[in-house]
């Protein structure tokens, strides 16, 4: 079974603070692929990034960084110096071979961020 | 130009009413999705289109019908809905679909609300 799990449901923070989502995910298939979107109030999702489970590298795109965890079956996101445009619902996402590759998708952690 | 689009972005409608989504996407993917986004909820899959053909339908009511005229185009029709199919309708598209974990693009969503 495919499962991914954002155990945050709501975070605030205060601008500049940093700020790390997390997910869990659950497959049993060894080949898989993790994705990561962002949801503003406008309604539309934004991917932000992909990575399949033979890249373990951690990655960083600007002020967003991404931790891949294997051993704990964890790909965690962290904005340094949020600002309040980050304000969002962001969903973590699992894509397998086993489902079709069919996104499975998490409850989401709403993010907001005050001045 | 935004990469996929979907009208209306709002719709009220009664429940004997008939409608249509729409959406179109200009990034010359062969795949196309619709999604339904409700309160608190994870994003549910409806169905998908590889190459004008549907490949997946989720157990969608009979109320709910998909139409994939080209692999620019989908549509979804909807007839006699009940106020619990009130959702945002989300539209997504990738270049393949079943094969690949390609990377899903996303529409600013139909907010629908059944009266």
């Amino acid at each position: 079974a495919q499962k991914v799990t954002q155990a945050q449901t709501e975070i605030s923070v205060v601008e500049k603070e940093d700020v790390t989502l997390d997910c869990v995910y659950e497959t049993r298939d060894t080949t898989y692929y993790l994705f990561w979107y962002k949801q503003p109030p406008s309604g539309e999702l934004v991917f932000l990034i992909r990575r399949n489970s033979f890249d373990e590298q951690n990655e960083i795109s600007g002020r967003y960084s991404w931790n891949f965890q294997k051993s704990t079956s964890s790909f965690n996101f962290t904005i340094t110096a949020s600002q309040v445009v980050d304000s969002a619902v962001y969903f973590c996402a699992l894509s397998t071979p086993n489902s079709g590759y069919a996104l499975n998708f998490g409850k989401g952690t709403s993010l907001l961020v005050t001045p | 130009e935004t990469g996929v689009t979907q009208t209306p972005r709002h719709l009220v409608m009664g429940m004997t009413n008939k409608k249509s989504l729409k959406c179109e996407q200009h990034l010359g993917h062969n795949a196309m999705y619709w999604y339904k986004q409700s309160a608190k909820k994870p994003l549910e899959l409806m169905f998908v289109y590889s190459l004008e053909e549907r490949v997946e339908n989720n157990s969608v009511p009979s109320r709910f019908s998909p139409e994939c005229p080209n692999s620019s185009h989908l549509f979804l029709h909807l007839h006699t809905l009940q106020p619990e199919d009130s959702a945002l309708y989300l539209c997504a598209s990738s270049l393949t679909s079943g094969v690949e974990a390609d990377t899903q693009y996303f529409g600013p969503g139909t907010r629908l609300t059944v009266l």
